[in-house]
Formats: C-alpha cells, structure tokens, sequence
C-alpha cells in the first residue's frame, strides 16, 4: 500500500533560522497541498502543486512538487515568530482523488 | 460570508451520552466533509459528503452518523459517546467537483468524554 511520511515531526528554529518540511511518497501523487495550522486554531491553505517539478513561491515561503511527483518540500526562509504552527502536506493519487494529510510538522521559534 | 461555522466549540460529554455536531456553510460548496485531530496528531477524515442527500464514509466513520438535507449543512452525529471519541472535530467543505479543491475549515469542536 500508499507510504507517505511528512518529517520531521518536530522541529525548533531560532528565529531568523530556516525550516524545510517534508513529505515523501511510495508512489506517484496525483497533487499535494500545504495547509498551516496555528496553535489552537484550524487548518488554513495555504498552496496547491500540480505539475511536476513546480515550484512556487509566497513571500518567504516556497513550496516544491518533485520531479517524479513523490515528494514535495515547504521551506521557510529567515522564520519569524509568526510562522509558529504545524504545517501539513495533503495529497490525493490518482484513481482516488480523495484528500489525505500527512502527519504534520509542527515548528516551535525560539526568540 | 462566514464561511464554515461550527456548534458548539466545546462540549464534555460523560460514556454513553450522544450529541450533534453542527456544521454550516455558506459559499455554495457541493463537498463538506467531517475530520477528527487527536492531539498532536494529523487530520482523520470521518465521513464526506458530495452533495445534499449523498453521503460516503472515510477512514474512521465507526461510532458516528452524518447527514446532508441540505447543501449549507452537515451535522455529525456521535451515538454512546466513548472516550476514544475525545477529539477536536473539524467541518471543512470545498467547491469543486474535484476532491482535490481547496478545502476551507470550520473553527473545530473540541470535545471531551470522560
């Protein structure tokens, strides 16, 4: 069956620092989203991938669809206290387009 | 628009009791769907909806009922509640008559069984 691992599960970033997130799949994805959760709060979209090998970009935020559509990274670039949250990737197969989130990975700042 | 709005935001319910969950939209979305987060963990999706009168179950649906009357709303139903069921219950919903839409979600229900 469908691997797909979101790493790390953790991570604790001095602020100004840079933080990758990642989700790997066994097998081909169809598309993959990022949502970011704050604490106590809900979900909130923040990008959908397509294409392979995309790339997008949202301030200092930038998301990455691998080539062979299994893998895709959120990297934050200078992290401000701000983008304290868990970060999920959700993604669907094709032949069953229905929506999983991966684990998350939730960021702590340190001041 | 208020978007996805959930009833009530916190409940505790003792072993046995049952309760609704309310959910309502109101962008027009044709999907709507259940999630529970177990804390500190991932989305689980429970139960989704493709429209009014057209429900399916997801990963974890035992031990719950939804319905869909209507397009705004999409109550779920927690019969002889057990503390397995602590969790925080997301609504979401989205447009497209993909899966694969942006999904919008409510504020969440954190509910408690003891």
């Amino acid at each position: 069956g469908q691997q797909v691992m979101q790493i790390p599960q953790y991570q604790h970033v001095q602020e100004g620092e840079d933080f990758t997130t990642y989700c790997n799949s066994s097998t081909t994805l169809s598309n993959i989203q990022w949502y970011k959760q704050r604490p106590g709060g809900h979900p909130v979209f923040l990008i959908q991938l397509v294409k392979s090998g995309e790339v997008k970009k949202q301030k200092r935020l930038t998301f990455q669809f691998g080539e062979a559509k299994k893998n895709s990274s959120l990297h934050i670039t200078a992290t401000q206290t701000t983008d304290v949250g868990t970060y999920f990737c959700a993604y669907s197969n094709f032949g069953n387009e229905k929506l999983t989130f991966g684990t998350g990975t939730r960021l702590t700042i340190i001041p | 628009n208020a978007g996805v709005t959930q009833t009530p935001k916190f409940r505790i319910l003792k072993i046995g009791q049952s309760m609704t969950l309310q959910c309502t939209q109101d962008m027009n979305h044709n999907y709507m769907y259940w999630y529970r987060q177990d804390p500190g963990m991932g989305l689980k999706l429970i139960y989704y909806s493709v429209g009014a009168g057209i429900t399916d179950k997801g990963e974890v649906p035992n031990g719950y009922n939804v319905s869909r009357s209507t397009t705004e709303d999409f109550p779920l139903r927690l019969e002889l509640a057990a503390p397995s069921q602590t969790s925080v219950y997301f609504c979401a919903s989205s447009y497209s008559r993909t899966y694969t839409d942006t999904q919008y979600f409510g504020p969440g229900t954190r509910l408690t069984v003891l």
